[in-house]
């Protein structure tokens, strides 16, 4: 089975400084996808990035990207130039590449604050 | 404007009072699913569905139940609600599956089971 572990419960950043979110998954597939999902105060779940595995090249959304090590299974978070507006929970998710079911498995998330 | 409508948003109840949560999807998306969300444990999946009539378990579909009646439907039944089912239920919808096609989810309905 798939896990997915995020070794920072809370962070903290200074408005307009960068912070990177850790992630990593352990799995026996060589297929799969990961993503990142935002989760204000609003308890919306909020899409922010997403990466193929098969893809080298890093996702890119304007201020976030991501650093994805497939061989370390490692797939972070960057936000440049942190906003009041990002704080929020931010949970890692994958999911196989595979038809049929694909729930996506989330880790347990990292707390985000950016201090003004 | 395309999105998955969950209702109610907030329910407070008592154990045993049958209950259905909603879930609607203006996507046309064929992938439908429940997950709950607690402390600690982050998001798990309840059930899903692959099209309509076609529903299975997830990870965690112990006091629950599901219909599919129709493609944008995809209501959450717990027909005997127990203290343990208090949490944050999300409905999420994606077009497929097999193509990591994003999920889009709801807005979430806290539950409160006395």
């Amino acid at each position: 089975a798939q896990t997915v572990t995020q070794s920072q419960p809370e962070m903290s950043v200074q408005e307009a400084e960068t912070v990177t979110l850790s992630c990593t998954y352990d799995t026996s597939e060589n297929n799969y996808y990961l993503f990142w999902y935002k989760q204000p105060p609003s308890r919306q779940m909020i899409l922010v990035i997403r990466q193929e595995a098969y893809k080298q090249q890093n996702a890119t959304e304007n201020r976030f990207s991501v650093n994805f090590q497939k061989a370390a299974k490692s797939f972070s978070l960057k936000i440049s130039d942190s906003q009041l507006g990002d704080t929020a929970m931010y949970f890692c998710a994958f999911m196989k590449h595979v038809t049929g079911n694909t729930p996506l498995v989330f880790g347990k998330g990292t707390r985000l604050s950016v201090i003004a | 404007e395309a999105q998955v409508t969950q209702n109610p948003r907030y329910l407070i109840t008592v154990t045993g009072k049958k209950l259905t949560v909603t879930c609607s999807q203006n996507m046309n998306h064929e992938y439908m699913s429940w997950y709950r969300q607690d402390p600690g444990l982050g998001l798990r999946q309840i059930y899903y569905s692959m099209n309509v009539e076609v529903t299975d378990k997830g990870d965690v579909p112990e006091g629950y139940k599901v219909s599919r009646k129709e493609k944008r439907n995809f209501p959450l039944i717990l027909e005997s609600p127990s203290p343990n089912q208090t949490s944050l239920y999300f409905c999420a919808s994606s077009q497929s599956t097999g193509t990591g096609e994003t999920q889009y989810f709801g807005p979430g309905t806290r539950l409160l089971v006395l």
